[in-house]
């Protein structure tokens, strides 16, 4: 069975950082590609980033280009958001996606992490 | 204007078809786009349905029934998810998206409400 479990979601002052994690397990982990999807409390979805299946080619939405950054472990079949420089409209629950390719969205996704920036 | 718009409510009564619209901006064309759709219940995480680009190019989710279904209106510059057969467990929001220019882009999704 398919599993992305996400984790890391806290509250966290703006200014601040934060790294998510997503573990993924019951596939072939290196074969896929990897997205962020975000979704803010009552709000649509929002794709934050992607990341192909060697980490080679990555891609991020203009509104966390040059705070964010994504990575991926495929040795313990992990995938990272970095987050820097959070604002209060980074509020949000943030699913980990696989898809077989980078110009493919994502065809499963996890439960999703819920990171707060708040003061 | 955004990318990709969606109205944000329709509605329809069991067993008729709802057709749910995602117009995109008027300087992307519909034509030359893979349109695909998510279905997302409360509390719960996007379920993917399916993709449209044309008759001869269209694909369905695992596991998703045959009564959900896409198309396109390019005289709406449009794509078009059709519901037949509603059921009540298709109530949920409905999400389009599309991949112009190097980024991944949602549409605001559509509440759909089974009555």
């Amino acid at each position: 069975e398919v599993q992305l479990v996400e984790s890391g979601g806290v509250v966290v002052q703006p200014g601040g950082s934060l790294r998510l994690s997503c573990a993924g397990s019951g596939f072939t982990f290196d074969d896929y590609a990897m997205y962020w999807v975000r979704q803010a409390p009552g709000k649509g979805l929002e794709w934050v980033s992607l990341i192909s299946w060697n980490g080679r080619d990555t891609s991020y939405a203009d509104s966390v280009k040059g705070r964010f950054t994504i990575s991926r472990d495929n040795s313990k079949h992990s995938l990272y958001l970095q987050m820097n420089s959070l604002r209060s409209e980074d509020t949000a629950l943030y699913y980990c996606a696989k898809s077989a390719s980078v110009s493919i969205p994502p065809d499963y996704w996890g439960q999703g992490t819920l990171v707060t920036v708040s003061s | 204007q955004p990318v990709l718009t969606q109205p944000p409510s329709s509605s329809a009564s069991p067993g008729e078809s709802a057709r749910l619209t995602c117009t995109l901006r008027s300087d992307i064309n519909v034509r030359n786009y893979n349109i695909y759709w998510y279905q997302q219940k409360p509390g719960s995480p996007p379920r993917y349905l399916l993709y449209y680009y044309s008759d001869s190019d269209k694909g369905q989710g695992s596991g998703v029934p045959s009564r959900f279904s896409g198309s396109k209106d390019a005289s709406a510059n449009a794509g078009i998810l059709l519901i037949s057969g509603l059921q009540s467990e298709d109530e949920a929001d409905y999400y389009c998206v599309i991949w112009p220019r190097n980024a991944w882009v949602f549409g605001g999704g559509t509440k759909l409400t089974v009555l």
